[in-house]
């Protein structure tokens, strides 16, 4: 089945910048996709189409695919930020059209 | 506002059946797929199953195929995961995903989710 690799977590201090490698096989452009989870929430869209950003979402948060590797980045981190973050991959050519990323957790010092 | 409202969760024992429900609004309900995602207990979120607009093409993760069926009722705004043969490992928070388009493309909104529990 098909995997898409995130480092388990990331540890930032406030105001620096944090980076989440997201990586698989054949990865297409424009169809990765970020999610923020914070505890006991449901997840919310941060950056879609690899790098397009929701209305609402702050311009710290940006995303870029190169190769085969997405990254989310979170510049200027808060500690509001720390949160498990997912990318997902869609596939319109296969059956099974989504596949999330194993996921990082992302930790403010 | 979009909302989304899952229900039917619950405990039921290992082979059993549910049916949760997801109830729209804040959007034109027919114009965009519809998923289901779950998330099990400290663990990383998993697609399940999506259907499009006019519920014409269902898709299922490799986990459920053959055991969930996915539907939707465009009348009542409201999708529908029908599950059977449940398994320990399908514990789990089940959230409905509202997609960006007629057919898959990604999440824009998300339910709360509602939790089920299979254990005897």
């Amino acid at each position: 089945s098909y995997v898409l690799t995130q480092p388990p977590s990331v540890s930032v201090a406030p105001g620096q910048t944090a980076r989440i490698s997201c990586g698989g096989n054949n990865i297409e452009s424009r169809t990765v996709h970020w999610y923020q989870q914070k505890s006991g929430q449901a997840p919310v869209l941060v950056v879609y189409d690899d790098s397009d950003r929701p209305s609402g979402i702050p311009e710290r948060f940006s995303g870029s695919l190169s190769g085969n590797t997405a990254t989310l980045t979170i510049s200027r981190v808060e500690a509001g930020d720390e949160a498990d973050y997912y990318c997902l991959k869609w596939d319109r050519n296969s059956d099974h059209v989504y596949v999330f990323g194993t996921g990082t957790k992302v930790t403010v010092l | 506002e979009v909302q989304l409202l899952e229900s039917g969760g619950g405990l039921e024992q290992p082979g059993g059946s549910l049916r949760l429900s997801c109830a729209a609004s804040g959007f034109t309900f027919s114009n965009y797929a519809m998923n289901w995602v779950r998330q099990a207990p400290g663990k990383g979120l998993e697609w399940v199953s999506a259907i499009s607009a006019g519920g014409e093409n269902t898709n299922y993760a490799d986990s459920v195929k053959g055991r969930f069926t996915i539907s939707r009722d465009n009348s009542k705004n409201t999708l529908h995961l029908q599950v059977h043969s449940l398994r320990a490992e399908d514990t789990a928070v089940y959230f409905c995903a509202k997609d960006h388009g007629y057919d898959p493309y990604y999440f824009d909104y998300w339910g709360q989710g509602t939790l089920v529990t299979v254990s005897s």
